[in-house]
């Protein structure tokens, strides 16, 4: 049964510092999201990993994929407080089922 | 172009009475998703559905029906609310293979 974690679970960092949220997962998948959400709203796609390498770039976020790892990281470089959010993983369950599965969420406090 | 659609947005019900959800997609996307958002446990996927007339279970399936009798709809149903229902109610849709979820603006219901 595929399994997501995601740490660390709550992270609070001052502003104009780079860090580093990591999602592990327990089965074979070459599909993973990332999402943020914002309080008392909905989730908002951030990036989606469709291979082994793959890397995507958005303003101050980069997410990457290790599927041999089983690992995906979403790196924030020089934070600025708009970037205070839940952070979710998610993966794609490759097998006949394709759920898709959730980590826990990292809840990411940037102080000004 | 509205997206994934939920109703209602809000909803209290007394124990033991029965509701719908509905989420409508006008995107054509095959596979739609059920979540539940808690508190520190991040979304937990109910039931979802790869296509028209078809449903399976989650990790989190007791308690919920549902039914996908049109492709751009799928209802989520509690026969009779328990106060551990209570929670934020996410639907999602894609179009399968590992292409971007989109989500619903979610349904907070409370069972008292």
């Amino acid at each position: 049964e595929l399994k997501v974690e995601q740490n660390p679970l709550f992270l609070s960092m001052q502003e104009g510092k780079n860090y580093t949220i990591y999602c592990n997962y327990s089965t074979t998948s070459d599909r993973l999201y990332w999402y943020r959400q914002d309080p008392g709203k909905s989730l908002e796609s951030l990036f989606v990993l469709l291979s082994n390498g793959a890397v995507k770039q958005e303003g101050r976020l980069m997410a990457s994929l290790d599927t041999k790892a089983r690992l995906s990281t979403l790196h924030i470089t020089a934070a600025v407080h708009d970037l205070s959010a839940t952070y979710f993983c998610a993966v794609l369950a490759m097998n006949r089922d394709d759920k898709i599965i959730f980590g826990k969420g990292t809840r990411l406090h940037i102080l000004p | 172009n509205a997206g994934v659609t939920q109703t209602p947005k809000f909803r209290v019900l007394k124990t033991g009475q029965s509701m719908t959800l509905l989420c409508a997609q006008d995107m054509n996307h095959e596979y739609m998703y059920w979540y539940r958002q808690d508190p520190g446990m991040g979304l937990r996927l109910i039931h979802y559905s790869v296509g028209e007339g078809t449903t399976a279970k989650g990790e989190v399936p007791d308690g919920y029906n549902v039914s996908r009798l049109k492709k751009q709809n799928f209802l989520l149903g509690l026969e009779s609310a328990a106060p551990s229902q209570t929670s934020v109610y996410f639907c999602a849709s894609n179009a399968g293979g590992g292409t971007e979820a989109f989500f619903g603006q979610g349904t907070r219901l409370t069972v008292v």
